[in-house]
């Protein structure tokens, strides 16, 4: 059965912190990892990956991925309240299906 | 432009009322998905429909019926509803059959009661 499996579950932490987030996957003919942040409603898309090793940015964001490990983090740096929110990662395979992770829920206090 | 809307924002029915939840998209994508959301849980899927045709239920109870009118638009119709129900209702899109191109951009959702 397919699954992913995030770590940790809830993380506090100060502004200016860095975190990395955790997430491990087994994902049937898998496709594509991604992960997403999600505050009050929708979950927004962070990033994509798909081939390992290769590191993606976005600004004080940046994830990458093992395929070798079935594995992929999620890394914060120099965090702000704003960053508070769950972080999402899901993998997909080739069915159109994504297989979400329980959450990785981040509090980033003042 | 990664936007999906979706109507109304917030509903709140009877066990008896007869309701639909609106989705729409313009970002010229060929796959929309219906997914419910329990509070501090995951998305969990409900529905695909690929080129407007259903390409998966996941097994959800008859009381929810999806429907495609056209590309861009996607309906979930409820009718005779249980509370366990209530739950955040998002919709996404994406654009199938492209190598490694399944981003599924979200909608806001709506958020339902069920008394």
């Amino acid at each position: 059965e397919d699954k992913v499996v995030q770590s940790p579950l809830s993380l506090v932490v100060h502004e200016g912190d860095t975190v990395t987030l955790n997430c491990s996957y087994e994902v049937t003919n898998f496709r594509s990892l991604l992960w997403y942040k999600q505050e009050k409603k929708a979950p927004t898309f962070l990033f994509m990956l798909t081939s390992s090793g290769i590191e993606k940015k976005s600004g004080r964001l940046s994830s990458i991925l093992d395929k070798k490990e079935l594995f992929s983090i999620l890394n914060i740096t120099a965090t702000q309240t704003g960053d508070s929110a769950v972080y999402l990662c899901a993998g997909s395979g080739n069915t159109g299906k994504l297989i979400f992770g329980q959450g990785t829920t981040l509090q980033v206090k003042p | 432009d990664t936007e999906v809307t979706q109507t109304p924002k917030h509903l709140v029915m009877g066990m008896t009322n007869k309701k639909s939840l609106k989705c729409e998209q313009h970002m010229g994508h060929r796959a929309m998905y219906w997914y419910k959301q329990k509070a501090k849980k995951p998305p969990e899927l409900m529905f695909v429909y690929s080129y407007e045709k259903l390409s998966i239920n996941e097994s959800v109870p008859s009381r929810f019926s999806p429907e495609c009118p056209n590309s861009s638009l996607l309906n979930l119709h409820l009718h005779a509803l249980q509370p366990e129900d209530s739950a955040l209702y998002l919709c996404a899109s994406s654009q199938p059959g492209r190598r490694y191109q399944e981003t599924q951009y979200f909608g806001p959702g709506t958020r339902l009661l069920v008394l």
